[in-house]
């Protein structure tokens, strides 16, 4: 797995949109797609870690769907909030642990 | 409370001083990982260890080295550092393999003159 592209770089929103953007990844090797969350000054935080193709994983307004086949995963943000504002990671990983992160999304809330 | 520990939180050095980055976990993880953050490029894995003494390159390993002696302790070693390793560092662990969600240490700020 070599390339990771995350789409948009950034993004502003309102305070109650709904929001969404995509993690791109090679299908090949293919193991498991993780989900960060990383605000400024803190540490990355995980949200989701998926492995099957089809897989939806829901955490409150945030959730997840991943395509394996075509390698693709949406992250949703439903109802956006201003603590929701961060840059969220992904990536993809093989079999062997080596994980490769896309360079994020950073979503700015707007109250 | 469950934790990876990284010291220290900040350095500044200078070119040529060996150092070494400490990283700790308290949740007998036996994956761990070192990450380097630079503007622009996100964050690059430096080495990564799947369990005890087993220790593989990650996207970055020139000028690094780590050792896995013991389950919970992780460190990343400098031994000739240079200004281009100027960086954030992040240390990271999971629970096994690359299935399992990593938890983040706060980081090391290291600066090389």
């Amino acid at each position: 797995i070599l390339n990771v592209e995350q789409s948009p770089q950034s993004l502003h929103v309102q305070e109650g949109d709904s929001t969404n953007f995509t993690c791109s990844f090679p299908s090949s090797n293919f193991y498991a797609l993780h989900w960060y969350r990383w605000e400024t000054a803190k540490s990355p935080e995980a949200l989701f870690v998926m492995t099957l193709n089809g897989d939806e994983k829901k955490k409150g307004r945030i959730s997840a769907t991943l395509n394996t086949k075509e390698g693709y995963s949406y992250l949703y943000i439903k109802g956006s909030q201003p603590e929701d504002s961060a840059t969220y990671l992904c990536a993809p990983g093989g079999n062997t642990g080596k994980l490769i992160f896309g360079q994020g999304t950073t979503l700015q809330v707007k109250p | 409370e469950a934790q990876v520990t990284q010291n220290p939180r900040y350095l500044i050095t200078v070119t040529g001083k060996k150092l070494t980055v400490t990283c700790s976990q308290n949740m007998n993880h036996e994956y761990m990982s070192w990450y380097r953050q630079d503007p622009g490029l996100g964050l690059r894995q430096i080495y990564y260890s799947m369990n005890v003494e087993v220790t593989d390159k990650g996207d970055v390993p020139e000028g690094y080295k780590v050792s896995r002696k013991e389950k919970r302790n992780f460190p990343l070693i400098l031994e000739s550092p240079s200004p281009n390793q100027t960086s954030l560092y992040f240390c990271a662990s999971s629970l096994e393999r690359a299935d399992q969600p990593q938890h983040f240490g706060d980081g090391t700020r290291l600066s090389i003159l």
